[in-house]
């Protein structure tokens, strides 16, 4: 069965900071990798996703994240945070091969923006 | 676009009783939907998958009698709480995508779910 650890419950950061919140999975082969971010009264929204290829990938509000496939990691940075960025942050898995695109995910990271 | 509602954002039930949640796709037509619980501090659980005009794919151990979804359209999908218990208290986040598996899910705000 695949597993998603997000070893950060919360973490703090003063806006203009980086960012990089921790995403480790368990799966026999590489799964679909994603980030997404909750805000309150809002639905989870996709940051990015990672299939195949370059394992450097791009995604909105300016996040990337990198897929480590040595160390089964998917791992979301933003070089300089802003106050608006304070939410929770979901890391979540599929398996490629399923019927249907289900969804495994993280406990979740809040993150926290000092002014 | 692709946004998806729910309807009621909260609700409050006595023990005994059923509730009903709607998850509406608002600009797309969703093939597929797929109902989450979330409890506090924790991560999503998915419980079932519904595909329009079939019977839900539930998740080991939910209890399908008792969590009863309806797909039955492509813009609609319906998840009744039936003899709700305080244990059922929960926040549930439905999902939908446009053709599947396109693992391009686009989610509801949730339903905060308070059973006393």
């Amino acid at each position: 069965a695949q597993s998603v650890t997000q070893p950060d419950i919360h973490i703090t950061v003063s806006e203009g900071a980086s960012l990089e919140l921790r995403c480790n999975y368990s799966y026999g082969a590489t799964p679909y990798l994603f980030w997404y971010v909750q805000s309150p009264g809002q639905g989870l929204q996709l940051l990015l996703k990672y299939f195949s290829g370059d394992t450097l990938v791009q995604g909105i509000k300016g996040f990337e994240a990198e897929f480590k496939r040595s160390q089964s990691s998917f791992n979301l940075r933003k070089p300089s945070v802003h106050w608006s960025d304070a939410a929770e942050y979901f890391c979540a898995v599929a398996a490629p091969t399923g019927t249907a695109s289900k969804l495994t995910f993280g406990t979740g990271t809040r993150l926290q923006v000092t002014l | 676009g692709a946004v998806v509602s729910q309807h009621p954002s909260w609700v409050i039930c006595k023990s005994g009783t059923s509730v009903k949640i709607e998850c509406r796709s608002l600009d797309f037509q969703a093939t597929t939907m797929f109902w989450y619980r979330q409890f506090p501090k924790q991560s999503l659980m998915l419980m079932a998958t519904s595909n329009e005009g079939s019977k839900a794919t539930y998740e080991q151990g939910v209890e399908k009698d008792k969590f009863l979804i309806n797909h039955a359209s492509l813009t609609l999908s319906t998840l009744t709480v039936t003899s709700a218990h305080p244990e059922d208290s929960s926040f549930y986040i439905c999902s939908a995508e446009t053709s599947g598996p396109s693992y391009e899910q686009y989610f509801g705000p949730g339903t905060r779910l308070t059973v006393t």
